[in-house]
């Protein structure tokens, strides 16, 4: 199975900051990394699929890159609603993995 | 709209069976991929099966010869038939379609929640 480990499992911001987050495979996936936000109670919700693109109607503030192994999730200009959880998931080959994810928390 | 709504789920003892729902509308169900996934109370995403649209499935290996996808073309509802439940099935199930050449989860329901204890 392809591991999927996310740095940092935590972090701590202030509005306006830029914040990354990274993803690491365990093997090769080429660009079938997607990301996921999650809000607590509530259902994810795809941010950026295959690994640069930008889901419809999300906010250009989010943008991916990334390819083979390693990838990362930035977010451009931290605002309120997007205090949450983040989750990097495989669909190269299953079964698909998620990454433990990175809680983003108000500093 | 496209939407997803699952239900079925309940507090079930070990060992025990139960199946999940998830009715869609706005979309055909055979028509798309559609995958479970599960979180655990407090824990994060755990990918469950799929079923593709030929019919054809896969599993997690946690869950492999235990749980059984399935669809109702004439209900458009996806199933997801879970036997020999354990206490670490305890998780809230959503249902999710599968989009795009590179295969992401788009619209996910709101989840339903199975606890297994005694």
């Amino acid at each position: 199975d392809i591991q999927m480990t996310q740095s940092p499992s935590s972090l701590s911001a202030s509005v306006g900051d830029r914040v990354t987050i990274t993803c690491r495979a365990s093997q090769t996936i080429s660009t079938y990394l997607n990301w996921y936000q999650q809000k607590p109670g509530t259902a994810p919700k795809v941010l950026i699929y295959a690994a640069s693109s930008l889901q419809t109607g999300v906010p250009s503030k989010f943008s991916g890159s990334g390819s083979g192994t390693d990838f990362t999730l930035t977010i451009s200009s931290l605002q309120p609603e997007d205090f949450a959880t983040y989750y990097c998931q495989q669909s190269y080959s299953t079964p698909w993995t998620f990454g433990q994810g990175t809680k983003v928390e108000i500093k | 709209e496209v939407q997803l709504v699952e239900s079925g789920g309940d507090l079930i003892q070990p060992g025990g069976s139960l199946r999940l729902s998830c009715a869609a509308s706005g979309f055909t169900v055979s028509s798309n991929f559609m995958t479970w996934v599960r979180q655990a109370p407090g824990k994060g995403l755990e990918w469950v099966s799929i079923i593709y649209t030929g019919g054809s499935t896969n599993y997690a290996d946690s869950v492999k010869g235990r749980f059984t996808v399935s669809r109702d073309n004439s209900k458009n509802t996806l199933y997801l038939q879970m036997n020999r439940l354990r206490a670490e099935d305890t998780a809230v199930y959503y249902c999710a379609t599968i989009q795009g050449s590179r295969y992401y989860m788009d619209v996910w329901g709101k989840g339903t929640t199975v606890t297994v204890s005694s």
